[in-house]
């Protein structure tokens, strides 16, 4: 059964922390991993990783994949108020069709 | 559109009763999701369209669901004699190409639906 899990599943930090995120896949027919931030929302696109050992960087937000050990970080440096959400990762399956498989999300809250 | 628009943004049904959502895609995307996502938890994979054509209903979870998208464009995903755990977050997601490209999936705010 495909699976992806996110830790922690929670996270309360002081703003100008630096935080990681993980996440780690067990996923057939794997094309790439991607990061998402939804806040009360749409889900909003941050990475598409498909290579591994490359980081992607945005800003402040950065993330790299491992394919050999199956897993994903997202680090977010000098966190603000407004990183505060629920952070998800999913695993891209390309068979024939495709889809996302999603883990259950690592809620951030930033406090001032 | 600018983005995935989807309506309504809640709907309260109850026990039984029959619900619609409607899902319009960005403007020329090929491809469109539905996703349902509970409380507190990732949203899990529901169908897939590619225009016209359901190429993938492998994540609907009973026969009580039904998604359509007839003129390869707006999509409605329908819920018959719905039940109390058919409650959740229903997201539809767009992209442009069909699939195996390298391009994220677009979602839409989603539809609240609370089966009283």
């Amino acid at each position: 059964e495909d699976k992806v899990v996110q830790s922690p599943l929670s996270l309360v930090v002081h703003e100008g922390d630096t935080v990681t995120l993980n996440c780690s896949y067990e996923v057939t027919n794997f094309r790439s991993l991607l990061w998402y931030k939804q806040e009360k929302k749409a889900p909003t696109f941050l990475f598409m990783l498909t290579s591994s050992g490359i980081e992607k960087k945005s800003g402040r937000l950065s993330s790299i994949l491992d394919k050999k050990e199956l897993f994903s970080i997202l680090n977010i440096t000098a966190t603000q108020t407004g990183d505060s959400a629920v952070y998800l990762c999913a695993g891209l399956i390309i068979q024939g069709a495709q889809k996302l498989v999603f883990g259950q999300g690592t809620r951030l809250t930033i406090n001032p | 559109g600018a983005g995935v628009s989807q309506s309504p943004r809640y709907k309260v049904a109850k026990r039984g009763q029959d619900v619609a959502l409607r899902c319009d895609p960005i403007s020329g995307h090929v491809s469109l999701f539905w996703y349902q996502q509970a409380l507190g938890q990732g949203p899990e994979f529901l169908t897939y369209f590619q225009n016209e054509a359901q190429l993938d209903k492998s994540g609907l979870p009973s026969d009580r669901f039904f998604a359509e998208r007839p003129e390869g464009s707006v999509s409605t995903l329908k819920i018959q004699r719905t039940q109390q755990e058919d409650s959740a977050v229903y997201l539809c997601a767009s992209l442009r190409g069909r699939v195996g490209g390298n391009q994220p999936q677009h979602f839409g705010d989603g539809t609240r639906l609370s089966i009283l």
